[in-house]
């Protein structure tokens, strides 16, 4: 089982719908959970980051942890053509563990 | 501000030649650095990581190998490539980003395609 479970897409949503992006978790000792943004052939970029279960709000994005299902989650309202990237969630333990990467989420919205 | 540089952008090699990309870091010091490779349908897998000159610790046995020469530049080598090689290769610098010490930040990446 890997540690980091995440639904590689693509995910294809028609402009201003909600998007709704999910990674579960095996290992308890994760504390610090990250999402990434990255275009095609860039680098990945730090959209929102968290170390603690609820909500946490930016704009149009939302990140979402709970932490007793191991379960994390990205919402991105309103969604835009520029959005269209594939979406990384990330995780450590805290200090400078190393941080473990789901495979990416393909995202595609239709104008 | 912190910047991160990598080249070249693009690179197409021959099966056997040798390799070598270059990570710079600009706007901090003493900065941790990672050599990941994301190869399509396997998400990011981290090759390397080092916390300072001269300290470079493998997480995958393989043909690569990684250096820290200065402070904010990492180099990824090879002797001679195999077609497994290919690949999207990224730097990361490990930051502070308001008080949060776990924050990784990304190279523009290179693109290596063995041929």
């Amino acid at each position: 089982q890997k540690e980091v479970e995440q639904d590689p897409g693509p995910l294809s949503v028609p402009e201003g719908a909600i998007v709704s992006l999910n990674c579960t978790y095996s290992n308890s000792a994760f504390q610090y959970f990250m999402w990434y943004r990255q275009y095609s052939r860039k680098g990945p970029e730090l959209l929102m980051y968290t170390y603690s279960s609820g909500n946490k709000e930016d704009g149009r994005f939302t990140a979402q942890v709970d932490k007793s299902s191991k379960y994390i989650s990205l919402f991105i309202r309103d969604s835009q053509p520029s959005d269209s990237a594939t979406y990384l969630c990330a995780m450590n333990s805290g200090g400078y563990q190393k941080v473990t990467f789901g495979i990416g989420t393909k995202l595609q919205v239709i104008p | 501000s912190q910047t991160i540089h990598q080249w070249p952008a693009t690179l197409v090699q021959p099966v056997g030649s040798p390799l070598s990309l270059e990570c710079t870091v600009e706007g901090t010091s003493n900065p941790n650095l990672y050599w990941y490779r994301q190869a399509a349908g396997r998400g990011l897998q981290l090759l390397f990581y080092s916390v300072g000159i001269g300290q470079i610790s493998s997480e995958v046995p393989q043909n690569l190998s990684a250096s820290r020469p200065q402070d904010r530049q990492f180099i990824l080598s090879s002797k001679k490539l195999l077609l497994s090689d290919s690949g999207f290769y990224l730097c990361a610098w490990r930051g502070l980003d308001r008080g949060f010490t776990d924050t990784q930040y990304f190279g523009p990446g290179t693109r290596l395609t063995v041929l």
